[in-house]
């Protein structure tokens, strides 16, 4: 079946510095990913949804310039936190789908600390 | 807006007990329904889905049927085992969306 990979799975940094999240399809081209938070014990909340090769489209109350969404390729998006800070601190969680109509695969989720 | 109301836990079974998670929806168009588990520290994975009134997904002993008079996409399955806790996740997509939209998730702990 479809296979997304997330990388890394846990990171801790300092505050102020930016971190980079990867999502890659491993087994098909993923037109759209979506990019997730979670924070304990709750539901995942739609940070933004990214097309291959244009602009992502945040969800209303997504800083667009902390998080920046790249989708360069059918097979890769990343999520870079921009000058984190600890409550930037959550589970990100990317998931991708080949088109309309196909079902969505998830990543394993990166546990990102900032301190 | 499209929403999923469910049943709010934690849900705590005995090893073979019986389990039901309730899951309604709110929705335009024929939506697609599904239920996604989370294991601890994990993301989340496709445990069953329905495209279609009537539909009934199942997988690894669970089913769920997609009711849409009573707008229902409930979760259940006949005899628990330890390794089925997990948080469990009702969700749907609309047709004219791609956009999933979750409930708040339903931990369930089988003990022994």
């Amino acid at each position: 079946g479809a296979v997304v990979s997330q990388h890394p799975s846990r990171v801790i940094c300092k505050s102020g510095t930016s971190v980079k999240i990867e999502c890659r399809s491993l087994d098909f081209q993923a037109t759209t990913m979506f990019w997730y938070r979670q924070f304990p014990k709750q539901s995942l909340m739609l940070m933004a949804t990214s097309n291959e090769g244009s602009k992502a489209t945040y969800e209303q109350g997504v800083e667009k310039d902390k998080f920046l969404i790249n989708h360069a390729s059918l097979t890769l998006s990343t999520l870079t936190v921009t000058s984190a800070h600890p409550e930037d601190s959550s589970f990100y969680i990317c998931s991708a789908r080949e088109g309309p109509g196909d079902g969505y695969t998830f990543g394993s989720g990166t546990r990102l600390t900032v301190v | 807006g499209d929403s999923v109301t469910q049943m709010e836990g934690p849900v705590t079974l005995s090893e073979e007990a019986f389990l039901t998670i309730n899951c309604t929806y709110t929705a335009t168009g024929y939506p697609s329904l599904f239920w996604y588990v989370q294991y601890p520290g994990e993301g989340l994975q496709l445990l069953l889905k329905a495209t279609k009134a009537d539909d009934k997904g199942s997988n690894k002993g669970f089913e769920a049927t997609y009711r849409k008079e009573t707008t229902s996409f409930h979760l259940e399955k006949g005899s628990v085992q330890v390794s089925d806790s997990a948080v469990y996740f009702c969700a749907t997509v609309s047709g004219g969306s791609e956009k999933l939209v979750f409930g708040k998730g339903t931990k369930l702990t089988v003990n022994p």
